[in-house]
């Protein structure tokens, strides 16, 4: 059972580089999720995308961009990358509606100097 | 203020030795608390979701109850490879699925 499925895993980039973050799920699930984490902070969202054709800001949207490119696939971008962006990063995905199970892929880790 | 907090903050146990983690929290509208394990380097695996005071739900050495201010998330008899940090989230009303995490608990159980 695949889940969610991020790529790359490892990734270092220099200032100002730019690159995407794929992500797919074969849940069939409506919506899906950007988060990153960092040392001694919770889980934050970045952006979401309640249904297919959807996205939206979440609590830290600030130099990334989002592609929900159908139904399975959500992908994060970050244009011109910054150290500030180091950090783990998490696709999710869960059914329409608050309150449905929210569901984690395997992580990216992104290094940015 | 919509906010999680998880105490302690890190726990030591020796194996065999059974505690419980706190999750405290302070939402309008909870639509569902969500207990996660997490292991290093991986993503958080989904655990349990209580949706109402009263409820729990148990899994092997694990159970979660919930109140109307916290979950404990009770570890009994807890073996080494129950080492992880724990999750506690919050859903709560508010158009989308958002989740409110804490910070988490990171525990070690030591044989």
């Amino acid at each position: 059972n695949a889940g969610v499925t991020q790529t790359p895993k490892f990734q270092v980039l220099k200032t100002g580089q730019s690159m995407t973050l794929q992500c797919a799920q074969d849940m069939n699930h409506n919506s899906m999720y950007w988060y990153r984490q960092d040392p001694g902070m919770g889980l934050r969202l970045i952006y979401y995308s309640a249904s297919e054709g959807t996205t939206d800001k979440g609590e830290v949207p600030n130099g990334y961009n989002v592609s929900r490119l159908n139904k399975r696939e959500f992908s994060l971008r970050l244009e011109s990358a910054a150290p500030s962006q180091t950090s783990v990063y998490f696709c999710a995905s869960s059914e329409q509606g608050s309150g449905n199970t929210i569901y984690f892929g395997e992580g990216s880790w992104l290094t940015v100097v | 203020e919509d906010q999680v907090t998880q105490s302690p903050e890190a726990l030591r146990l020796q194996e065999g030795e059974s505690s419980s983690l706190n999750c405290s929290y302070t939402v309008s509208g909870l639509r569902g608390l969500f207990w996660y394990r997490q292991d290093p380097g991986k993503g958080p695996e989904f655990l349990f979701t209580l949706y109402s005071a009263g409820e729990e739900k148990e899994k092997e050495r694990l159970k979660a109850t919930l109140t109307k201010k916290e979950s404990f998330l009770h570890i009994t008899a807890p073996k080494p490879e129950d080492s992880a940090t724990y999750l506690c989230a919050v859903a709560f009303s508010g158009g989308y699925n958002k989740l409110i995490f804490g910070a988490g608990t990171r525990l070690a159980v030591h044989p």
